[in-house]
């Protein structure tokens, strides 16, 4: 399966400070990129839909000024947290899309472990 | 996209099949079933996909039922590796080569658990 790289595993920062995620399609172009947050012992929820090229879409509930979102190339985009506090603290994880014939499939990274102090 | 119900949890002993069932009664007919799965502090894993006819790939083999009301996913000879969180989704097929990629919509899938 295609493969998609996330950068870094895991982070811990101190509150007010803001934190940068990667994404990266390594071995295919994806036009779209999700980002979806997990918290423990729940499932993962949809935060927005990155577009390369074009502005995030933001799902209900979710700040897009405090969750910057960069999709300048096909197989790059970014999450950034801004002003992080601890209740941002979250499993990040992003998926990047591509085609199987004529279904599309979202192929995940590792995600990103973020703690908030 | 249709819901789908999933059993909670499920064990299975090592080397035995692995039959993982998904109800989706509302699915319609262009919305594809995948699954995917998630081992503990890791992002999914995509593992296969259908719309009306079984499928196989190296992973697992999906079954579909004729009214496609329900399906199953079934690991041949599971390991203590494949022990994780299944999640059945239902899909509507996006307008190929258009720019609306569907989400995915994750409930709380199925807890399997391998046992020696």
């Amino acid at each position: 399966g295609a493969v998609v790289s996330q950068h870094p595993s895991r982070v811990i920062c101190k509150s007010g400070t803001s934190v940068k995620i990667e994404c990266r399609s390594l071995d295919f172009q994806a036009t779209t990129m999700f980002w979806y947050r997990q918290f423990p012992k729940q499932s993962l929820m949809l935060m927005a839909t990155s577009n390369e090229g074009s502005k995030a879409t933001y799902e209900q509930g979710v700040e897009k000024d405090k969750f910057l979102i960069n999709h300048a190339s096909l197989t790059l985009s970014t999450l950034t947290v801004t002003s992080a506090h601890p209740e941002d603290s979250s499993f990040y994880i992003c998926s990047a899309v591509t085609l199987s014939g004529v279904v599309n499939i979202q192929y995940f990274g590792a995600g990103t472990r973020l703690s908030v102090l | 996209d249709a819901k789908t119900t999933q059993p909670p949890s499920m064990d299975c002993a090592e080397g035995r099949a692995a039959n993982l069932p998904c109800n989706h009664s509302t699915i319609s007919g262009n919305e594809y079933v995948y699954w995917y799965r998630q081992i503990h502090s890791q992002g999914p894993q995509y593992i296969i996909h259908g719309l009306k006819n079984n499928e196989t790939n190296e992973m697992a083999s999906l079954i579909i039922t004729e009214d496609r009301k329900s399906s199953t996913l079934i690991l041949p000879h599971a390991t203590l590796r494949d022990t994780a969180v299944y999640y059945c989704i239902v899909r509507l097929l996006p307008y190929a080569g258009g720019t609306s990629y569907g989400k995915l919509t994750f409930g709380q899938g199925t807890i399997l658990t391998v046992h020696p």
